[in-house]
């Protein structure tokens, strides 16, 4: 019984494509994050959800755009990719916005690559 | 500019002896640490944490260590085993931030 799920595992797109990533938690959690993990390893935060609304948006292009339809799922659109968005991302969440205390669990990663 | 730290990319120890990872910080707000392993192919999953008020907090084989004067923390893994072989992130947050900052990873290798 996965805690937190990501599809696809595995993306590769052509420059310019438009692509979804879909993450969904059955812990109960009510927050939930999507990190990039790049080339040199760095695990960085781009959105957080709390209860369906956006806590966190560190500085992201545009082109990405997450979506909660409900506390349990946190997708990733990405609109128009290019070669720089080619990482692993993975999704994650938590009992509650992670400061002091909040462990946070993650997914499996999705590996994207962009051609 | 990177505020939490992990200066050794890799780390090689036998089976049995100590391993030791090392995790420094710059941001004297940050009253909580985490450190995560992670298989290839895995997400990261969380290890040990530890609150600023606490200088050591063990959990089994696993003790971490915080000197909030140097703004250092440590992972020690006693006795170390092939298992352990994973990268470890150690991890950062402030109070009312709602996130954690994570450093670049320290890849353990345990030889058997």
């Amino acid at each position: 019984d996965t805690a937190v799920s990501q599809t696809p595992k595995y993306l590769v797109t052509q420059m310019g494509n438009d692509k979804s990533i879909k993450c969904e938690q059955n812990l109960g959690h009510d927050t939930m994050y999507w990190y990039k993990q790049d080339s040199k390893k760095f695990l960085k935060i781009m959105f957080s959800y709390n209860n369906k609304e956006l806590i966190i948006n560190e500085t992201v292009p545009n082109r990405f755009s997450p979506k909660s339809p409900d506390k349990a799922h946190l997708n990733l659109h990405i609109n128009s990719l290019e070669l720089g968005d080619s990482a692993v991302y993975f999704c994650a969440s938590s009992q509650r916005p992670s400061g002091s205390g909040e462990t946070q669990y993650f997914g499996p990663g999705t590996r994207l690559l962009v051609l | 500019d990177q505020q939490v730290k992990q200066n050794s990319p890799s780390l090689s120890v036998q089976e049995g002896r100590i391993s030791i990872l090392n995790c420094d910080y710059t941001n004297s707000m940050f009253d909580y640490f985490l450190w995560y392993k992670k298989y290839p192919a895995e997400g990261p999953t969380f290890l040990i944490s530890i609150s600023s008020i606490k200088d050591k907090n063990e959990d089994g084989r696993f003790t971490v260590f915080l000197n909030k004067s140097a703004k250092h923390l440590s992972l020690h893994i006693v006795p170390s085993q092939p298992g352990d072989s994973a990268v470890y992130f150690c991890a950062a947050s402030g109070s009312g931030t709602y996130k954690y900052i994570f450093g670049t990873g320290t890849r353990l290798k345990v030889l058997a």
